[in-house]
């Protein structure tokens, strides 16, 4: 059991550019989230699934979007990368929306220039 | 909306002393309340959860309870060991905002031999 995993491990990015952080999991939950992580701020739900083929807004949806794949798979894409963006990313996943505990990967950590 | 506040870090402690971090938050309705805890290059992971007031979670020697009079639900552990060094989020949640989780700024531990 690999848990929550998310490719690539870091990343450097110049404005403008466009990238997709991937984010899998085989815990067979239905609900998956993408966070961001700043400094003295803690982390902020940018999307979430609550389940296979449905997703919402969370706090900071702005500059991106999301697919979810399949039940194991939830990505992450940025159009169009602002320096506003470096950030480190989490992915997270939980038995059902609502849920208490959510699962989280290892991060992403995302430099723009 | 909901908000989570944490006492500022970082804290350093030596071996074997006594850690309390503070954590207030400000919610409408009947949050659950969460620790968990970031170790170095890793993702979150739940340490220990509340889901109403007068709880108390405990988990690997820290405890928290939840205090509705004081909105408020503090880690404390007894002995710190070096292996306990890492950043520690509260949390809350609640179904009236969709059972997110909404995090506090997060607070660095460092314990030294």
């Amino acid at each position: 059991n690999a848990g929550v995993t998310q490719t690539p491990k870091f990343q450097v990015l110049k404005t403008g550019q466009s990238m997709t952080l991937q984010c899998a999991q085989d815990m067979n939950h239905n609900s998956m989230y993408w966070y961001r992580q700043d400094p003295g701020m803690g982390l902020r739900l940018i999307y979430y699934s609550a389940s296979e083929g449905t997703t919402d807004k969370g706090e900071v949806p702005n500059g991106y979007n999301v697919s979810r794949l399949n039940k194991r798979e939830f990505s992450l894409r940025l159009e169009s990368a602002a320096p506003s963006q470096t950030s480190v990313y989490f992915c997270a996943s939980s038995v059902v929306f609502g849920a208490y505990e959510q699962y989280f990967g290892p991060g992403t950590r995302l430099t723009v220039t | 909306g909901d908000s989570v506040t944490q006492m500022e870090g970082p804290v350093t402690l030596s071996e074997e002393a006594f850690l309390t971090i503070n954590c207030t938050y400000t919610a409408t309705g009947y949050p659950s309340l969460f620790w968990y805890v970031q170790y170095p290059g890793e993702g979150l992971q739940l340490l220990l959860k509340a889901t109403k007031a007068d709880d108390k979670g405990s988990n690997k020697g820290f405890e928290a309870t939840y205090r509705k009079e004081t909105t408020s639900f503090h880690l404390e552990k007894g002995s710190v060991q070096v292996s306990d060094s890492a950043v520690y989020f509260c949390a809350l949640s609640q179904e009236t905002s969709g059972s997110r989780l909404t995090f506090g700024e997060g607070t660095q531990l460092t314990v030294n031999p």
